[in-house]
């Protein structure tokens, strides 16, 4: 059972380039979350899906995009990258059996750098 | 948006000492969770409480859930090396997909 799986774990882009963070999960999971965690902060929440074919935004959605065609994937697009999206990116699921209180489980990250 | 204040920030201490953290909030929540990062890794998950007043243990670590529901401690008896990293309190909603509001984390530091 691989959790909650995220590629690449490392990139770096130019200024103006596009990239797509993949995030897959295997836990059959409904819901799906990306966060950010700038260097010695908390994360923050970028966008999250409560199934396929549902998305909606988090606190930090500007300059990204998300889809959710399927149940295991929940890719991360960044159309346009710049400086300010270097950062370090996490994928979340959980499951929305047993009631609502079901903790997240996060993927390794990718790391992401804007030159 | 809603806040959690995590403090202390960082803490240096010896092996063998106990650690004390918490987070307040100006918001409730009805679940509180506590997460550990390993430098490059993701958050894992330590303790989650569900209800107010709720006392958990894991192993060294204890955590409460407050009364009032907008805050929450953690505690690790006698520390040892590997627990270092940093930790993170988490506040979850119950509505919204049930999204979390994270601490800024608390820097542990163990010598030996």
């Amino acid at each position: 059972n691989a959790g909650v799986t995220q590629t690449p774990k490392f990139r770096i882009l130019k200024i103006g380039q596009s990239m797509t963070l993949q995030c897959a999960q295997d836990m059959n999971h409904n819901y799906m979350y990306w966060y950010r965690q700038d260097p010695g902060m908390g994360l923050k929440l970028i966008y999250y899906s409560v199934g396929a074919g549902i998305t909606d935004k988090g606190e930090v959605p500007n300059g990204y995009n998300v889809s959710r065609s399927t149940t295991e994937d929940f890719p991360l697009r960044l159309e346009l990258a710049a400086p300010s999206q270097t950062s370090v990116y996490f994928c979340a699921s959980r499951t929305d059996l047993w009631g609502g209180n079901q903790p997240q489980h996060f993927g390794d990250g990718t790391r992401l750098s804007i030159l | 948006g809603q806040q959690l204040n995590q403090s202390p920030q960082s803490m240096f201490i010896q092996e063998g000492e106990d650690v004390s953290m918490n987070c307040t909030s100006s918001s409730i929540f009805n679940t509180w969770l506590w997460y550990k990062q390993d430098p490059g890794e993701g958050p894992v998950l330590l303790i989650a409480l569900y209800k107010a007043g709720e006392l958990t243990s894991n192993g060294r670590l204890t955590a409460q859930f407050g009364i009032t529901r907008k805050d929450s401690f953690l505690n690790i008896s006698a520390s040892i090396p590997s627990d270092v990293g940093i930790y993170f309190c988490a506040g979850q909603e119950e509505t919204s997909g049930s999204r979390l509001t994270f601490g800024e984390g608390t820097q542990l530091t163990v010598n030996p």
